[in-house]
This record gives structure tokens, C-alpha cells and sequence, in this order.
């Protein structure tokens, strides 16, 4: 089944420890991105990825980094989590070229005490 | 630079009755416009893209190069339609309007 994964679903941690939330699709989409879900802003891309190895900043990327050594992952890291990073993070993929609609994956809704 | 504006945080409507979310788009291309859904608890998933031009769900949207919209609409309204709805214009999405349909 074509799908876009991500680990954890839940995750409750504390300010400053460092944490990764992991994205897979297998779908062999090139494009690959992280959105943030906060109520009233709507999705806000944090970083995305046209391919391997090539990686870019969205709209809010400040306290975040990614990385992608390989096409069907794509990372996402809190070097040191706060408080104003609570939120619903969703990982997206498509195809690059053309008009392709994005395929999200299930959320992981993180707090940061 | 691109910006997508959906006006309505919040829509509420009876069963059967119409339903149109506003979509407003600021792109100077050729845009890639698409609406997407996010039912409670659930992924966000695809309805519709303006270069399909089909109807899914009962639901239609029209791209307006014009006026810049790519307003969503469908005639009678049910309760499952009861949704965070986002217009998205290629990778930018809108706010998001919350769909309240009641019985």
C-alpha cells in the first residue's frame, strides 16, 4: 500500500532534549516535506526536499533541521525542543514535476514541556 | 510570492443546504491549486485539484484566473462533510476552514 509513515504518533518530552520524529514513503516520490499544524495558521512547511541530499527552508524552519541521505526518509530534528514547538507535525511527499498532490502522513502531535 | 487566504475560519451549515469555502490565491504563474481535507483524527488527504475539474464527494471548485479564487462549493451538505477543509496553492497552504454540518 502506497503510503507516507511516521514515527513516533504521540510524543511528550521536555525542553532541551534533543529529539527526531522519522518519515518514510514508498512511493519513490523526490519531493519530501515537514508542515507544523497550529490552530488558526493552518500547515506552515518548516523544510523540504526536492531529493536526495538536497534540502531547503519553508516558512518556519528556526529551531529545526532535516536531512535526507536516502529518497524514502526524511528526518525531522529538534535539536533542543521549546515550548512554542508544541504542535501537530505532519511529513508529506510527491512527485516533483507537475501538477502532483502531496500525500500526508498520519501526524505526530508533540508536546514540549 | 505566493500566498493562499481562506477568509472563513469557521463554517456551519444545516444538512442539505449549500456550502462554499473561499479560496483566494496571489501567484504569478500558472497556478497548481488543490483542496485538501482533514476529517477528525484522521491524515489529510486529497479532494480536489483545478486541473481535473471533476466533482468528488459532490464537491466542485472552479479556478477564477480573474478574481484569483478557487472557491469550493457543493449544492446539498451532509454530515460527513463535517471537515477541516485547506486550499493549498502547489506546497502553501491556507488557514483552513472548519465545516460544521448540522441535522
Amino acid at each position: 500500500e502506497a503510503q507516507v509513515t511516521q514515527n513516533p504518533r504521540y510524543l511528550i518530552t521536555v525542553t532541551g532534549k534533543k529529539l527526531t520524529v522519522t518519515c518514510s514513503q514508498n512511493m519513490n516520490h523526490e519531493y519530501m516535506s515537514w508542515y507544523r499544524q497550529d490552530p488558526g495558521l493552518g500547515l506552515r512547511q518548516i523544510y523540504y526536499s526536492m531529493n536526495v541530499e538536497v534540502t531547503d527552508k519553508g516558512d518556519v524552519p528556526e529551531g529545526y533541521k532535516v536531512s535526507r541521505k536516502e529518497k524514502r526518509n526524511f528526518p525531522l530534528i529538534l535539536e533542543s525542543p521549546s515550548p512554542n514547538q508544541t504542535s501537530l507535525y505532519f511529513c508529506a511527499s510527491r512527485l516533483a514535476g507537475g501538477p502532483a498532490e502531496q500525500y500526508f502522513g498520519p501526524g505526530t502531535r508533540l508536546t514540549v514541556t | 510570492a505566493q500566498r493562499v487566504t481562506q477568509p472563513e475560519k469557521l463554517l456551519s451549515v444545516f444538512k442539505g443546504a449549500p456550502v462554499e469555502l473561499k479560496c483566494n490565491y496571489s501567484y504569478s504563474g500558472s497556478p497548481e491549486l488543490f483542496w485538501y481535507v482533514q476529517y477528525s483524527r484522521q491524515r489529510l488527504q486529497l479532494l480536489l485539484r483545478h486541473i481535473s475539474r471533476e466533482s468528488i464527494k459532490g464537491f466542485t471548485a472552479d479556478l477564477n484566473k480573474g478574481e484569483t479564487s478557487f472557491h469550493l462549493k457543493k449544492p446539498f451538505a451532509q454530515e460527513e462533510d463535517s471537515a477541516m477543509y485547506y486550499c493549498a496553492l502547489r506546497v502553501s497552504f491556507g488557514a483552513g476552514t472548519t465545516v460544521t454540518v448540522r441535522a
